[in-house]
């Protein structure tokens, strides 16, 4: 069965400071990953994908995702954090085999960022 | 930038009523989606549709619950008879392809009393 984990309920950075989210996954095929951003009160924004290719995956905003599959890990990185990037952010994974469209969503992580 | 949109944003209901939430996916997808996240908690599929049916759904979606596009621009989720536990933020999502990213609407926030 398809999952997928967001160890940290919330993560606290510093301003300026290299932030990063831990998303790790299990399907049975080959992962599609995405991750979304959500802002109080808001709809969910794409943020970047990994279908293929290179596995550093830049997106908006700055942000970068690196999938490692030996890790079965997809985590969210940004060199230097916003107050601004605060918000909720999800990991969703599809099964590229699976013939199924839906995706398989994290809990979600907290992202506070601290001027 | 082409974007979803839903209507209403904010519905409160009696327990027992019926309710139609609205969508206009982004006009040249062609795949539909329905998500809701209760408050706090993480986000649930609920039903996909391509090619005027239903493609997939999940076990949230029983037979309280229908889709429906109308016209050429519209995506409609019915729930037929709330239920408390119905309350939650409704998504509509839409994507080119089965395996392009999906583009969220802003919810509606669906209050069942």
């Amino acid at each position: 069965a398809q999952s997928v984990a967001q160890p940290e309920d919330q993560v606290n950075v510093a301003e300026g400071n290299p932030l990063t989210v831990k998303c790790t996954y299990s399907v049975s095929g080959n992962p599609y990953l995405f991750w979304y951003v959500q802002y109080p009160n808001r709809g969910l924004q794409f943020l970047l994908k990994y279908i293929t290719g290179d596995n550093l995956v830049k997106g908006s905003y700055g942000f970068e995702a690196e999938f490692n599959k030996s890790q079965t890990s997809f985590h969210l990185k940004k060199p230097s954090a916003l107050v601004s990037d605060s918000a909720l952010y999800f990991c969703a994974v599809r099964d590229w085999e699976d013939s199924n469209y839906q995706l398989i969503w994290g809990a979600g992580t907290k992202l506070i960022i601290k001027p | 930038e082409p974007e979803v949109t839903q209507t209403p944003s904010h519905q409160v209901t009696q327990m027992g009523q019926e309710v139609i939430l609205r969508c206009v996916p982004i006009s040249n997808h062609l795949y539909f989606y329905w998500y809701r996240q209760i408050l706090g908690q993480k986000v649930e599929f609920l039903v996909s549709f391509y090619n005027n049916e239903i493609s997939e759904k999940s076990e949230i979606f029983d037979d309280q619950f229908s889709v429906e596009r109308p016209d050429g621009s519209n995506f409609t989720l019915k729930i037929r008879s709330t239920k408390l536990e119905d309350s939650a933020m409704y998504f509509c999502a839409s994507s080119e392809s089965s395996y392009n990213e999906q583009f969220f609407g802003p919810g509606t926030r669906l209050t069942v009393l």
